[in-house]
Order: C-alpha cells, then sequence, then structure tokens
C-alpha cells in the first residue's frame, strides 16, 4: 500500500543554519500529489507546500521541496532556519485525482535553537 | 475562505463513558472528512474516511463500533468515541478537502479528549 517516511523524532538546529527534512514515499499511483503541513504549538496542521510535478522546485515561506519521482522523495529544505520555524512538520501524499485519501507519515519535530 | 471548526475544543469523560465530537466546514463543501488522533505515543493516526456517495472506511485498529462516524451532508460530520479509556487520550483532528488528489486538506483546531 501507499506509505510515507520521514525523519522522525526530533530533529534540532541553530538559527540561521539550512533546514533539511527528508520524506520519501511508496505509492501505487504514478502520478501522486505529495505536501508538506506544518503545525505550529497549539495549532492544528496547515498546508505549507505541495507538487505534482516530477523535478519541479516549489517554494513557500521560505521553504522549498522538489518531487523527484526517480528516487520517490519530497525533501523539505530551507536556507536560514528561523526560530518562528519550530514546529511539527508532515509530509504527506495523495493519489491520483480520484483519490481521496491524505497519507501522513509520523511527523518530523524541528526544534530551533537561538 | 476555507474554515473548519470543531466542537467541543476540550473535553473530559470519566473512564467507561462516551463522548462526541462534530467538525463543520464553513466557505466549502467537504466531499470528504478524515478522522485523526493525534497522541504522544502514536503521533499522527488516521481513523477514518468518510467520502460523498460511499462508505466510510476505517484503518486498522479502528471500528466502526468504537469510532461511529456520521456524514449528513457536505458540510458536517460527528464522530462518537464509544467506551473511551486512557489509551483513547489525545486530539481528535477533523481534516477536510473539496475534492481529491492535490487538494488541500483543511483541518480543524481539534477536540482534546481526556479520560478520568
Amino acid at each position: 500500500g501507499d506509505s510515507v517516511t520521514q525523519t522522525e523524532g526530533l530533529v534540532t538546529l541553530t538559527e540561521g543554519l539550512p533546514v533539511m527534512l527528508n520524506c520519501t514515499y511508496q505509492t501505487i499511483y504514478s502520478n501522486p500529489f505529495l505536501f508538506w503541513y506544518v503545525q505550529h504549538l497549539n495549532e492544528s496542521p496547515r498546508l505549507l507546500l505541495k507538487s505534482f510535478t516530477d523535478n519541479k522546485r516549489t517554494e513557500h515561506q521560505g521553504f522549498h521541496a522538489t518531487l523527484h519521482k526517480s528516487s520517490s522523495s519530497f525533501h523539505l529544505q530551507k536556507s536560514s532556519a528561523q526560530l518562528s520555524d519550530s514546529a511539527l512538520y508532515y509530509c504527506a501524499l495523495s493519489g491520483d485525482t480520484n483519490a481521496y485519501k491524505v497519507i501522513f507519515g509520523k511527523g518530523t519535530h524541528l526544534h530551533v535553537l537561538p | 475562505g476555507a474554515l473548519v471548526y470543531q466542537y467541543p475544543r476540550r473535553t473530559i469523560c470519566k473512564s467507561g463513558t462516551s463522548m462526541r465530537m462534530e467538525c463543520q466546514a464553513v466557505g466549502f463543501q467537504a466531499t470528504s472528512v478524515a478522522w485523526y488522533r493525534q497522541s504522544p505515543q502514536k503521533t499522527f493516526e488516521l481513523i477514518a474516511l468518510s467520502t460523498v456517495n460511499s462508505a466510510i472506511k476505517y484503518e486498522q485498529n479502528f471500528t466502526q463500533e468504537k469510532f461511529p462516524i456520521s456524514h449528513p451532508n457536505l458540510s458536517f460530520s460527528s464522530m462518537t468515541v464509544l467506551n473511551a479509556y486512557l489509551e483513547d487520550r489525545g486530539l481528535y483532528l477533523c481534516g477536510a478537502r473539496v475534492g481529491t488528489g492535490g487538494d488541500t486538506q483543511y483541518f480543524g483546531p481539534g477536540t482534546r479528549l481526556l479520560v478520568l
């Protein structure tokens, strides 16, 4: 079945350093949609960015990710971490245009230190 | 804009009792509603997915007998936690989508369940 695997647990880094959160997936769909959701403390998850196109960089709020179908990856990156980036990040997958289900990874907790 | 409301935001129930939570989509029609549970032990779990004109599908380890769901129209869904026990504690999130594929899933603020 479909699944999403991401860096589990806690990632701690110092403000100003680059961020990279790994996400790989398995799916039966040849054209999946990949998402990154962010959940700040005491809030609900919200969409950060999403992609459908192979090898095309998608950017939003300083974060970027590129869907690579050859390696089934959709890593989240940012050039310079900010304190406000501390949050829980979920990588998610949905099938093609007929798929209702969104499959989430277990989440990565990013903690940015001053 | 698209908003999802959940009620109640927080509830406490005695072990063995039941509680019902609601999810309301505002500003859009939700053709699918997914219920999740977020807990420290098991992070983010999908409980069930309810789609328009289709039966509700429960994930492994979750059953209709324990978590009955009602989805009477495109803007409202409710779920009940029957015979709640300590392991049912957590934040129950409702996620609603307009369509499929690349459509965004909008989450409500969640209902936090505490079981005494």
